[in-house]
């Protein structure tokens, strides 16, 4: 049983170039969600998406995007990453959306120079 | 503005009680949660409270008062693994999660 995955474990990129960090999960749950994870800070939502087919801004949206394609996949891209977005990036689910408890991947490490 | 409010560190002996409190002001409350997260890990789920009282799940209990915006994670019989960051959040008015800092937890032998 994997859960939830993210790929690439860690990445070091430029400013300027774009990235899509990648989340799968096996668990058929409906509902997904992008989280960063700054020192001294409480997990921020980036975006969600409550079903395939759906997605809604968090609250730090800005120069992120995500699409759900299908109920397993939840990738988020940086179109043009900025030493800011510099983060652990941690990709979540629930089973049937915002009223159940959510579940983590192990998260991306991101350093953007 | 929504805000949570946790220490950020403490330190407890191994064998001991500690005792994480957790201050909240939201726009509405839809539940409370706990999640214990060791470093360089993700965070995993510990804990749900929605009514008020004391929920007890084997070594680890929540606290939770709606009418104070308070809760606390007691952790008893304290084991070196439990060194950890605790995060609480708080499930808004529109089912989002809003979450506290952490507090780290330190155990010491």
């Amino acid at each position: 049983i994997a859960g939830i995955t993210q790929a690439p474990t860690s990445q070091i990129l430029a400013a300027g170039r774009r990235m899509t960090l990648r989340c799968t999960q096996d668990m058929r749950h409906n509902a997904m969600y992008w989280y960063r994870q700054d020192l001294g800070l409480g997990l921020r939502l980036i975006h969600y998406s409550n079903t395939a087919g759906t997605t809604g801004k968090g609250e730090v949206p800005d120069g992120y995007s995500v699409s759900r394609a299908n109920t397993d996949d939840f990738p988020l891209t940086l179109a043009s990453a900025v030493p800011s977005q510099t983060s652990v990036y941690f990709c979540a689910s629930s089973e049937r959306g915002a009223t159940d408890t959510q579940y983590f991947g192990p998260g991306t490490r991101l350093t953007v120079l | 503005g929504q805000n949570i409010d946790q220490p950020t560190e403490m330190t407890a002996t191994e064998g001991a009680i500690v005792q994480i409190n957790c201050t909240y002001q939201t726009s509405g409350f839809n539940g409370l949660f706990w999640y214990q997260q060791h470093a360089g890990e993700a965070p995993t789920f510990l804990s749900y409270n929605v009514l008020d009282g004391l929920e007890e799940k084997g070594r680890f209990s929540s606290f939770l008062s709606r009418s104070k915006g308070y809760s606390y994670l007691l952790l008893k019989e304290l084991q070196m693994k439990d060194s950890a960051s605790y995060l609480c959040a708080v499930r808004d008015s529109n089912y989002q999660l809003i979450w506290g800092a952490g507090t780290k937890l330190i155990i010491k032998p």
